[in-house]
């Protein structure tokens, strides 16, 4: 079974840019989730998406938005680019079915650089 | 204090010994409990995941789960060199799939 698929690997925007980035949950996933991980502030959750509604959202500003389509691929959004935003954006998947479904796996990341 | 906390390390052992990496949450409403290892460069893969009190073994992990003392930890037995990353912790609270994760501990087993 094919794993969680990120599209682009690596990005570079100037400031005041806005960025879409691509996520394909593994097969029959339901739940993707959206990570921000940084040198400085480590792992940080932006958002999650379950059956196309977003069921969660981590302190982010509005800047960063995400949406889910019927075939439970995602997609993030980050407007008015800052230097701040460099980093590694990762995305998870999850069966989300039930109890002992919870478990997220991590797609391989989109490395942003913000110049 | 943050949610949750790892020793930093970095944490170095020989080949063949035992690693013992531990995590400390403060929410006692948290309910599934994670480990991940990250290679440099990599993404993060999910190495054990626990959700009740006790231990859970699969192959050279163990993980060990002490909710009363909010308290999680990986054991790494028989540790290779390719055991060498950085192990992240990570907790969830009740139903939520939103993960809080720890800062992470280096390990470096050395040959």
């Amino acid at each position: 079974k094919a794993g969680v698929t990120q599209t682009p690997r690596y990005l570079i925007k100037t400031r005041g840019q806005q960025v879409t980035l691509s996520c394909s949950p593994i097969s029959g996933h339901r739940s993707v989730s959206w990570y921000q991980q940084t040198p400085g502030q480590g792992l940080q959750f932006l958002f999650e998406y379950f059956s196309e509604t977003q069921r969660n959202k981590g302190n982010f500003p509005g800047r960063f938005s995400g949406r889910q389509f019927s075939n439970s691929r995602s997609e993030m959004n980050v407007s008015t680019l800052e230097l701040g935003d460099s980093a590694l954006y990762l995305c998870a998947s999850s069966l989300a079915g039930g109890t002992g479904t919870n478990e997220q796996f991590f797609g391989p990341g989109t490395r942003l650089t913000v110049l | 204090q943050k949610e949750v906390e790892q020793n930093s390390g970095p944490l170095s052992v020989p080949e063949g010994a035992i690693a013992s990496l531990n995590c400390t949450y403060s929410d006692r409403g948290s309910q599934s409990f994670f480990w991940y290892r990250q290679y440099s460069g990599k993404s993060p893969e999910l190495i054990m995941f626990i959700y009740s009190n006790g231990d859970k073994e699969d192959g050279r992990f163990t993980a060990q789960l002490n909710k009363a003392s909010q308290y999680v930890s990986l054991l790494i037995r028989d540790s290779q060199p390719s055991d060498s990353a950085t192990y992240l912790c990570a907790v969830t609270r009740g139903s939520a799939r939103q993960l809080t994760f720890g800062s992470g501990t280096q390990l470096t087993v050395l040959p």
